[in-house]
């Protein structure tokens, strides 16, 4: 059972930008850093944004991240066929002194 | 340049014990602020996080979980272990291993995943 909220799916055509939400509670983001990550198929989730908004070296710019209380956003601008992919949030919780991660949300290319 | 690398059984009976072992590289969980960390996601499902050590072996468990888990560490041969008792079918899922530091405060590393499959 998924603590934080994320819509199923979003989608854009290349080049349009595509913002993804991810909505908590006061022991979560609300308290703590939001990262994200992002999972093509069959393989490993990748680290995109940390800290709310840094992101990793080798992450492209087109990846940004902000938090306001206690939800979140990803925003993929330029969007890119090979962006297609899920897409998780997650942060710590105070309350059960461990990690949550989002429900996860499908970005698709059309 | 840091890699885990999960293994361990792929298939396990009902009310089996699990034992995953995460072997790394690149870093040491001696250092302060480190940890290694279990992650899981059953087919088509959300990830969702089962457990972390810390370098000074501090422990973390995932609530609903905590009675079924076990995480220990041994740091001279570069290893973490996840214990996980009374196995399910609701319980497969491909586990991940994952790195943490206090600067990115999360998961930056993550393994391969290993499938493990419940059923009898």
């Amino acid at each position: 059972q998924s603590v934080l909220t994320q819509p199923p799916s979003a989608s854009a055509t290349p080049g349009q930008r595509v913002t993804i939400s991810c909505s908590g509670s006061s022991s979560n983001i609300g308290s703590n850093y939001v990262c994200w990550y992002q999972q093509l198929p069959g393989t490993a989730p990748k680290l995109l944004i940390y800290r709310n908004n840094q992101r990793p070296s080798g992450v492209p710019d087109r990846f940004s991240g902000s938090k306001s209380g206690t939800s979140a956003s990803l925003a993929i601008s330029g969007l890119r066929s090979e962006d297609e992919a899920d897409y998780y949030c997650a942060a710590w919780d105070d309350r059960l002194t461990g990690y949550v991660f989002g429900t996860g949300t499908k970005v698709t290319v059309l | 340049q840091i890699t885990l690398k999960e293994s361990g059984p792929t298939l396990v009976k009902p009310t089996q014990t699990l034992t995953l072992t995460c072997t790394f590289s690149g870093f040491s969980l001696s250092t302060s602020g480190v940890g290694v960390g279990w992650i899981r996601q059953p087919p088509g499902k959300a990830l969702e996080w089962l457990a972390l050590i810390y370098w000074d072996d501090d422990k973390r468990y995932r609530p609903s979980l905590k009675r079924r888990l076990t995480i220990t560490k041994d740091t001279s041969k570069n290893q973490v272990f996840l214990t996980m008792t009374n196995m399910d079918p609701v319980d497969t899922a491909t586990y991940y291993c994952a790195h943490r530091t206090e600067v990115v405060v999360v998961f930056d590393y993550w393994g391969q995943g290993t499938l493990v499959t419940v059923s009898s």
